[in-house]
């Protein structure tokens, strides 16, 4: 069975930074190219990066573009989140999202609150 | 960026009904779009995959068509469980984009 566990989400003030991750098991990590989402408290989803398998390469929406840095740990069957910069509009639950070979975000973790407050 | 249109925003149903959800894409994106059910409180979860391709699992009153720049979500004989939110989501190229979601409620 897929599993996608998030951990890390906490309280942090502006400008902080914080390191999210995402304990993949039940498949071949390494084989499969892996999203962060995001969701507002009351808001839609927002697709923030992803990151592919084999010789990764990284996309990023602008809204994070320069302050996140998605990365991965194939031994340890985990991808990550770095985030700096941090400011309000980043207080989100945020999901690690597999992706299949042709299905797009075909498995989500249950998701890890990131709250960015004073 | 592709902005990913998607209407209405919430809509009222009753069990047994069709309902009907459509995305429209800013530019051509092919089939290259995910339609994504969330229930209150949980992740959300794929049904539709390149625009019509129905997921293991999902109950076949769920049907996708569309290519281009207008696809289209269909609920035949709405059913309790299907109360939720609905997303689309355009994989042609990044910045990926989700609509803004639509509501279905009583």
């Amino acid at each position: 069975e897929v599993q996608l566990v998030e951990s890390g989400g906490a309280v942090v003030k502006p400008g902080g930074s914080l390191t999210l991750s995402c304990a993949a098991s039940g498949f071949i990590f390494s084989s499969f190219s892996m999203n962060w989402v995001r969701q507002p408290p009351g808001k839609g989803l927002e697709w923030i990066s992803s990151i592919n398998h084999g010789r990764p390469t990284e996309n990023y929406a602008d809204s994070v573009w320069g302050r996140f840095t998605i990365s991965r740990d194939d031994a340890a069957k985990t991808l990550y989140l770095h985030m700096r910069s941090l400011t309000v509009d980043d207080t989100a639950v945020y999901y690690c999202v597999r992706d299949r070979a042709t299905v797009v975000a075909d498995s989500w973790g249950q998701g890890t609150l990131v709250t960015v407050a004073s | 960026a592709i902005q990913m249109t998607q209407f209405p925003s919430s809509l009222s149903a009753s069990v047994g009904d069709r309902v009907t959800i459509t995305c429209r894409a800013s530019q051509a994106i092919r089939n290259d779009l995910g339609w994504y059910q969330q229930r209150p409180g949980k992740a959300p979860k794929v049904l539709i995959s390149a625009a019509s391709m129905l997921q293991s699992g999902v109950p076949s009153r769920f049907s996708g068509s569309g290519s281009g720049t207008l696809f289209t979500l269909t609920i035949d004989s709405l059913q309790p469980e299907d109360f939720a939110t609905y997303y689309c989501l355009q994989d042609y190229n990044y910045p990926r984009t989700f609509g803004q979601g639509t509501k279905v409620e009583f």
